[in-house]
This record gives structure tokens, sequence and C-alpha cells, in this order.
């Protein structure tokens, strides 16, 4: 059974600053992993996909990336503005079916 | 751009009543899934749909759930009859293929 742990929980960080988010999975059979942003009471929405195929993925300021050996991927945020703070979930889908399996999300806050 | 869409975004109800969630996935999509949060938990699968019907299911998607494809745009979530663990955050969600899965803002169920 596929689990999905992300470190560190919550992270405060002062605007400008650059920060890694990070997320781990116990099932290497992964597909593709996505990258999602939610705000407080609010939907999921998808920030990057990486493919199994490949390592990295970028849009903006964000660049995500993914070790399927370790089963470890990232999400990387480049000068932090306060509108970034929000949860950022990561999400992975299996080889074998067609959902999901959600980590716990890490809340970001970046101070002004 | 298209999005999917969830009505409505805050439904009330007794325990016992049936209540119907509803979706409109992106028009061109063929895959359709909902999910669930619990308030300060993690986002889980429910249900998987495709060439109309359940392609996959959690534990969860007990007899007191069901879906629907009633006409070629909705995609509905029946609840039969409602528990107070079942209030949570419904995501419905769409894909054209095994990629990127776009959710809708919600619909947050509140059984009381």
């Amino acid at each position: 059974k596929q689990e999905v742990t992300q470190i560190p929980a919550a992270l405060s960080v002062p605007e400008g600053e650059n920060l890694v988010l990070n997320c781990s999975f116990t099932d290497s059979a992964i597909y593709n992993l996505q990258w999602f942003r939610q705000d407080p009471g609010k939907g999921l929405t998808s920030l990057l996909l990486i493919q199994s195929s490949q390592r990295e993925q970028t849009s903006g300021r964000l660049n995500a990336s993914l070790d399927k050996s370790s089963g470890r991927s990232t999400l990387y945020i480049a000068a932090s503005q306060p509108g970034d703070s929000a949860t950022y979930l990561c999400a992975g889908l299996m080889e074998y079916g067609n959902k999901l399996v959600f980590g716990a999300g890490t809340i970001l806050r970046v101070k002004s | 751009e298209p999005e999917v869409t969830q009505t409505p975004s805050h439904q009330v109800t007794q325990m016992g009543q049936e209540v119907i969630l509803r979706c409109v996935p992106i028009s061109n999509h063929l895959y359709f899934y909902w999910y669930r949060q619990i308030l300060g938990q993690k986002v889980e699968f429910l249900v998987s749909f495709y060439n109309n019907e359940i392609s996959e299911k959690s534990e969860i998607f007990d007899d007191q759930f069901s879906v629907e494809r009633p006409d070629g745009s909705n995609f509905t979530l029946k609840i039969r009859s409602t528990k107070l663990e079942d209030s949570a955050m419904y995501f419905c969600a769409s894909s054209l293929a095994k990629n990127i899965q776009y959710f809708g803002a919600g619909t947050r169920l509140s059984v009381l």
C-alpha cells in the first residue's frame, strides 16, 4: 500500500527566500507525481506534474524533481512571496489504477 | 480555461438524510473521480469512473455511496443515509487519460 509523507509539516520563511518542500513515497511503482496548492477552505490547484520518465519539471518560479529509485520528490520555490503562502500537497498516481495517493501537505507561510 | 465545477459549495444536512453532490467535469475528459478531505486530514480517494462504470473504489466507498453520470455533462455522488463522520470537503476531479487530474473547488458537507 502506497504511503506518501511530506516534510516539513509547516514552514515559515521571510519573503525572498528560496525553499524546498519534500515528498517521499514507499512504493516506487509511481506513474506520475503531481504537486498541488491548496488555500484555506479551497480546492486543489495543480502546479506541476512529473511523469515517471522525467527527472524535473519547471513552471515559473517552481521546479519539481522526481527520483523514483529513492522514492522522493522535491518542490523548489525560488524567491518566495507572501502570495505563495498556502498548503502544498504532493500526490502519486500509481502504475496500477487511477487513484492519486496524497501526502498530508506542508503549510507554507511567507512573511513580508 | 476549462474547469471542473461543483455545486453546491456548502451543503448542510441532517443525519440519515440523502445528499447528492454535483459536478460538471471538463467537457472532453473521460475519467472522473471523487475524493474527500475530512478537516485536518489527508485528501482520500473515494471512486473513479470511466466508460459509464466504476473503475476503482476505496474501502470508504461502501453501499451508502453511489455515483452516476446521468447525462453527457454531469457526474454525481450520492450518499444514501448520511452519518456524522461523512462531514468533509468532497472534491470532484477529471482527467483526459492517465495524466493530470483537475480538481473542482469542492463541496463542504456538514452533517448535523
